[in-house]
């Protein structure tokens, strides 16, 4: 069975940084591209990055480049999201997402399992 | 950036067929997927490259993509399909996943 387990939420300051933590198991970890998606809670879902099997690939969604950096060690089946410069608008729950393709900029990369996410708020 | 849109509900009684559209300039030249999410639950994929399904998802779901309107169809509702349903596409000019806005399904 497939789980995907996030970590390292927590509440932290404007202009702070922090470090999610997702990990995998019930799967080969580094046959498979892995996503970061955010959600607002009562709001729709928003992308923000991607990391190819081999880390050949990684893409940031607009609001995120530049701040944010993922990473994942294969060793360790384990995805990483380094943030920073945060602000209150990435205040989200953040999920952690297994695609189906092992390119993170594959069109037909749909993401088949999510995390149960984690929650994020930045306010002073 | 491309835009996916969707519409905020649709409603529909048990049984009947529910039709959930996503716009978007030449998307019927993009892979479409679509997840459902539940309330207080991570989203699932139910349909992915415009009209597969994943193992697990109901014949009950499918979808199309033409011209500038991909279209996820839930045949003969049930009560468990009431969800919020995305769409998502893959914006090769900006190297990014995009998600349409969201639709709300209600099984009256």
């Amino acid at each position: 069975e497939v789980q995907l387990v996030e970590s390292g939420g927590a509440l932290v300051q404007p202009g702070g940084s922090l470090r999610l933590s997702c990990a995998a198991s019930g799967f080969t970890f580094d046959d498979y591209a892995m996503h970061w998606v955010r959600q607002v809670p009562g709001k729709g879902l928003e992308w923000v990055s991607g990391v190819s099997w081999d880390l050949s690939g990684k893409e940031y969604g607009a609001s995120v480049k530049g701040r944010f950096s993922i990473s994942r060690d294969n060793a360790k089946n384990s995805l990483f999201l380094q943030m920073s410069s945060l602000r209150p608008e990435d205040t989200a729950l953040y999920y952690c997402a297994k695609a189906v393709a092992r390119y993170s900029y594959d069109p037909r990369g749909a993401l088949d399992h999510w995390g149960q996410g984690i929650l994020v708020s930045v306010s002073s | 950036s491309y835009v996916l849109t969707q519409p905020p509900s649709v409603s529909v009684a048990p049984g009947q067929t529910a039709q959930i559209t996503c716009g978007g300039n030449n998307i019927g030249d993009k892979s479409v997927h679509w997840y459902q999410q539940k309330p207080g639950q991570a989203p699932v994929l139910v349909v992915y490259d415009d009209s597969d399904r994943p193992s697990g998802i109901p014949e009950r779901f499918s979808g199309s993509n033409s011209g500038l309107t991909a279209t996820l169809t839930i045949s003969r509702v049930e009560a468990g399909d009431e969800a919020d349903y995305f769409c998502q596409v893959w914006d090769s000019t900006k190297d990014q996943y995009v998600f349409g806005t969201g639709t709300g399904v209600t099984v009256l």
